[in-house]
């Protein structure tokens, strides 16, 4: 199975402040169609996950802008440009592109 | 609005059974894959099974391969997930997902809000 590991697993920000998490593959993800099926989810205490980014940089409907995705291959990123409060929580990445899919074991960002 | 609404949870014995299900709403029901994820008490997140539109095409992690059948009722717009020889180990929240394509990428949509099982 494809291994995905977040780095970092706690990320402490300030307010207002850029915050970055990474997610690396054990293999590629680009797939035969041309497509890299990686994702990424926040899940805020208490709730389920929904997701923010599909295919590496795709942002879902109704996420804010200063949620980006991107990377390629097996090295991938989600950075916030300026961290709210209600960006707590913990994010996950997925990949869709071999089977089994996968997710990363996670990184809870909290606020300093 | 998408919504999934999963029920069916609660607590089992060891080698017990329950039954899961997903009532979807707000979307096309019967054109998408769906999926089983599920997420043990303070753990991350683990696939565990998907399923196409139709329903003929079914998917299982191995950990609950043998054990757990997914399956739908598109007529009543809904997901199930029959789990049998219940172990300790899949004591966990299971949420329903839109999505789970085996043979064109897979990505996961809208979640609903889970649904908590207790094997002990």
């Amino acid at each position: 199975d494809v291994v995905l590991t977040q780095s970092p697993l706690s990320l402490p920000v300030t307010l207002g402040q850029p915050a970055s998490v990474s997610c690396r593959s054990s293999q590629s993800l680009v797939s035969s169609d041309g497509n890299t099926y990686l994702s990424w989810f926040h899940q805020r205490p208490g709730q389920s996950p929904g997701r923010l980014i599909y295919k590496v940089s795709g942002r879902d409907s109704g996420v804010p802008d200063r949620f980006s995705g991107s990377g390629s291959g097996t090295d991938f990123t989600l950075k916030i440009s300026r961290v709210e409060a209600e960006d707590v929580g913990v994010y996950y990445c997925m990949q869709g592109t071999h089977w089994p899919p996968t997710f990363g074991g996670g990184t809870k960002v909290e606020i300093k | 609005e998408v919504q999934l609404v999963e029920s069916g949870g609660g607590f089992v014995q060891p080698g017990g059974s329950l039954r899961l299900s997903c009532a979807a709403s707000g979307f096309t029901f019967h054109i998408h894959a769906m999926s089983w994820v599920r997420q043990a008490p303070g753990k991350g997140l683990e696939w565990v099974s998907c399923l196409s539109g139709s329903g003929y095409g079914t998917y299982y992690a191995d950990s609950v391969k043998g054990r757990f059948t997914i399956s739908r009722d598109n007529s009543k717009n809904t997901l199930y997930l029959q789990m049998n020889s219940l172990r300790a180990e899949d004591t966990a929240s299971y949420y329903c997902a839109q999505g789970g394509h085996r043979y064109s990428g897979f990505e996961l949509d809208s979640w609903g809000q889970g649904t908590l099982v207790a094997v002990s």
